[in-house]
C-alpha cells in the first residue's frame, strides 16, 4: 500500500535548539495530518495540510505542504521540555482504511 | 465529556487465552479502527469499520477478531492465534470515511505472561 516514511527516526536536541521532522511520500498526497503523542499517551490530532505549498502555524510548530504534494515537514522552533514525544505524519485516505502513518520522529530534549 | 474510552488500560493474558478490549465512543462518529503500536515504533492498522455490521480487516489482522453491532461500539478480540500479541493496542474513530482527524483513545496495554 501507499506509505509515508518519517526521518529521522529519533531526534535529541537541547532546550532551545530547533527541531525538524520531514515526511515523504512516493506518490501524490490529498492531504497530510500531524499527531504527537506524548510519553505514555496517544496520539493527539495537531493539524492538516491540504493544498500544495501550504505553511501553517502553532506557537513555535510550522508545519508545510510540499508544491508537488509529496512531502512535508513541522519544525519547532526553540524547543522546550514540554514538545518531548513522537511525532506522527499520516496520509488520511478516501476511505477510513487507507489511512497510513508514517513510524514517526521521537524527539527527546534536555534542560 | 465526549471521548473515546477504552478498557481495560492493563491487560496481563496467560498465553492461549483469549482477551476481548472494549471501545466505546460517544462522538457518534462512523468510522472506528483498532491500532497496535509496539515498543518504539509507528501505528499499525488491525481492523477498521465504517458503519455497523461492517468491517474490514487492515493490514495486520491475522489473530484478531471483531464486531460493529452497534455504532458506539467496536470490541477487539486477542486471539490465541495471535503469535505476539504483547503490544499497546489503540481504538480511534472518525466523524467520516474520507479526510477527517482521527480521535484516539487512551489505549490498552496487553502483556502476555
Amino acid at each position: 500500500g501507499q506509505q509515508v516514511m518519517q526521518i529521522p527516526q529519533y531526534q535529541h536536541v537541547q532546550e532551545g535548539e530547533d527541531f525538524t521532522t520531514y515526511c515523504n511520500s512516493s506518490t501524490t498526497l490529498s492531504n497530510i495530518q500531524w499527531y504527537k503523542q506524548r510519553p505514555g499517551g496517544h496520539p493527539v490530532f495537531l493539524i492538516q495540510l491540504v493544498k500544495s505549498g501550504e505553511v501553517k502555524k502553532q506557537k513555535r510548530l510550522t508545519f508545510q505542504f510540499g508544491e508537488a504534494k509529496k512531502n512535508s515537514s513541522l519544525h519547532i522552533t526553540a524547543t522546550q521540555t514540554t514538545d518531548v514525544g513522537t511525532y506522527f505524519c499520516a496520509r488520511v485516505g478516501t476511505n477510513a482504511g487507507k489511512s497510513t502513518f508514517g513510524d514517526g520522529t521521537t524527539l527527546t530534549v534536555k534542560p | 465529556d465526549g471521548g473515546i474510552t477504552q478498557s481495560p488500560k492493563y491487560l496481563f493474558r496467560k498465553e492461549g487465552q483469549n482477551v476481548t478490549l472494549s471501545c466505546e465512543q460517544n462522538l457518534n462518529h462512523d468510522a472506528m479502527y483498532w491500532y497496535r503500536q509496539d515498543p518504539g515504533q509507528g501505528l499499525r492498522l488491525i481492523y477498521y469499520s465504517q458503519i455497523v455490521n461492517d468491517f474490514q480487516k487492515g493490514d495486520i489482522a491475522e489473530g484478531y477478531s471483531v464486531s460493529r453491532e452497534k455504532k458506539e461500539s467496536f470490541p477487539l478480540t486477542v486471539t490465541s492465534a495471535q503469535k505476539n500479541p504483547t503490544a499497546f493496542y489503540l481504538c480511534a474513530s472518525s466523524p467520516r470515511t474520507s479526510g477527517n482527524t482521527i480521535y484516539f483513545g487512551e489505549g490498552s496495554w496487553l502483556t502476555v505472561v
